[in-house]
């Protein structure tokens, strides 16, 4: 009930595309659903994230897709660039107490030019 | 932009040794999380304190590593003794109660061999 699943584990996509990811979760306690970016050699940042009382939250060319009842979300990278080749990481707390974050498997995304 | 800082960036070590790793939270942040991230098992928590108490290490092999805060401007974490399975990047975050997001520091790569 802890895990978070992610798909694709890679990602190639044109410039100027959409890139998609998806994760799917168990647990229903689970309550903000951040999703982080990683660069080779850096830690995970954070990107964007969303509680589970709306169903999109949008900043700049990213947006997240929230389905509840399905227990699903999902990552948009629209216009994608070069510059947004990195790994992503969907993840999963509940509270907002400071409570731990369950990361997905993480999806390596490539943006070709 | 307030960073965590984590120390030392790599380091290699013979199987055997003590190794120790620091991270300084970003001030005002009062929950601290250390995570290993390696190619197979991704990113997995080892502990977390919250007011730097140990709220879970159920992540950590107990009868090797340690993780303690001494102050709230410090948070280590201590493998001893270090084997080759430990090799991997350590990744210390940081946050505060009531907000979602958690800062990640660039992290420790640990060679053991």
């Amino acid at each position: 009930q802890q895990q978070v699943k992610q798909s694709p584990q890679s990602l190639i996509v044109q410039k100027g595309g959409i890139s998609i990811i998806n994760c799917a979760y168990e647990n229903t306690a689970f309550d903000y659903f951040p999703w982080y970016q990683q660069f080779p050699g850096k830690g995970p940042a954070l990107l964007i994230a969303i509680r589970p009382d709306v169903s999109e939250k949008k900043e700049g060319r990213f947006t997240i897709s929230f389905n509840k009842s399905a227990k699903q979300f999902s990552l948009h990278i629209m216009d994608s660039q070069p510059g947004d080749s990195a790994t992503y990481f969907c993840a999963a707390s509940w509270g907002t107490s400071g409570s731990r974050l369950t990361f997905g498997e993480g999806t390596q995304l490539t943006v070709n030019p | 932009d307030a960073r965590v800082t984590q120390t030392p960036r790599h380091k290699v070590t013979e199987m055997g040794q003590e190794v120790t790793m620091r991270c300084q939270p970003i001030l005002g942040h009062n929950t601290v999380f250390w995570y290993r991230q390696t190619m197979m098992q991704g990113l997995e928590l080892l502990a977390y304190f919250r007011n730097r108490a140990p709220l879970d290490d159920s992540g950590m092999p107990k009868d090797r590593f340690s993780a303690e805060m001494p102050d709230a401007t410090l948070a280590t974490l201590k493998i001893q003794p270090s084997e080759p399975r430990d090799s991997a990047v350590y990744f210390c975050a940081s946050g505060r109660t009531g907000t979602g997001g958690y800062t990640f520091g660039s992290g420790t790569r640990l060679t053991v061999v």
